[in-house]
């Protein structure tokens, strides 16, 4: 089945320490997109990419850092720059100009610094 | 730009009443409307958009809802609440071209026994 997976599910992280969250997708999507999600506030976008090699920041792209290497993946490193790093993150995709169609979204990465 | 209010940050309802989640969106055109449903710990799962024709939209799990353009409203609607429809809704706007959905800050639904 086609998907959208993001791991680890988990993940700790220590202060100072750089992290990376995997999202990989086989929708043959061609934008994917990385949120940030904290209770009360919906969603934010952190970044997206329209296609490989390309990347554009979103509204709270500071402290974090994307790469587009491959249309199947779009991983997110959270700096040791990003000061509350501590949330739930989401990455999504949908096909290029798609998005009245919408995005496939994977099951999400609780990221907690300690 | 393109905004999306839902009024309610918490709703709670019996089992077997009906639903109605309020969307209000600002757009100058004409919007392309989601709703989104949310599990605990999980991501993203679409329940029904609007795109054009009919207004009244029919989704996944028995949800639809119906888009008002005088009232600039998206508003989701379920006949008879399950225990198992506690969730996260969150509304969305966005627009044919372009890739970027905004959404609301997002409705939690409990429903009591």
């Amino acid at each position: 089945d086609g998907g959208i997976t993001q791991s680890p599910k988990y993940l700790f992280r220590k202060e100072g320490q750089n992290v990376t969250l995997s999202c990989e997708q086989n929708l043959n999507h061609d934008a994917m997109y990385w949120y940030r999600q904290d209770p009360g506030q919906g969603l934010r976008l952190i970044y997206y990419s329209q296609i490989v090699n390309d990347f554009q920041k979103g509204d709270i792209a500071e402290g974090y850092s994307v790469s587009r290497e491959k249309k199947e993946s779009f991983p997110l490193t959270v700096t040791s720059a990003q000061k509350n790093p501590t949330a739930f993150y989401l990455c999504a995709s949908s096909l290029e100009r798609g998005s009245f169609l919408g995005y496939t979204f994977g099951s999400g990465t609780r990221l907690t610094v300690v | 730009a393109q905004s999306v209010t839902q009024p309610d940050i918490h709703i709670t309802v019996s089992e077997g009443a009906s639903l109605e989640l309020r969307c209000n969106y600002s757009y100058g055109a004409t919007p392309y409307l989601f709703w989104y449903v949310q599990s605990p710990g999980q991501g993203l799962q679409l329940l029904l958009k609007y795109f054009s024709g009919d207004t009244l939209v029919q989704g996944i799990k028995g949800f639809e809802a119906e888009f008002k353009r005088s009232q600039s409203s998206f508003n989701l609607r379920k006949p008879s609440v399950h225990w198992s429809d506690a969730a996260e809704y969150f509304c969305a706007v966005g627009r044919e071209y372009g890739n970027k959905l905004v959404f609301g800050a997002g409705t939690i639904l409990r429903v009591k026994s």
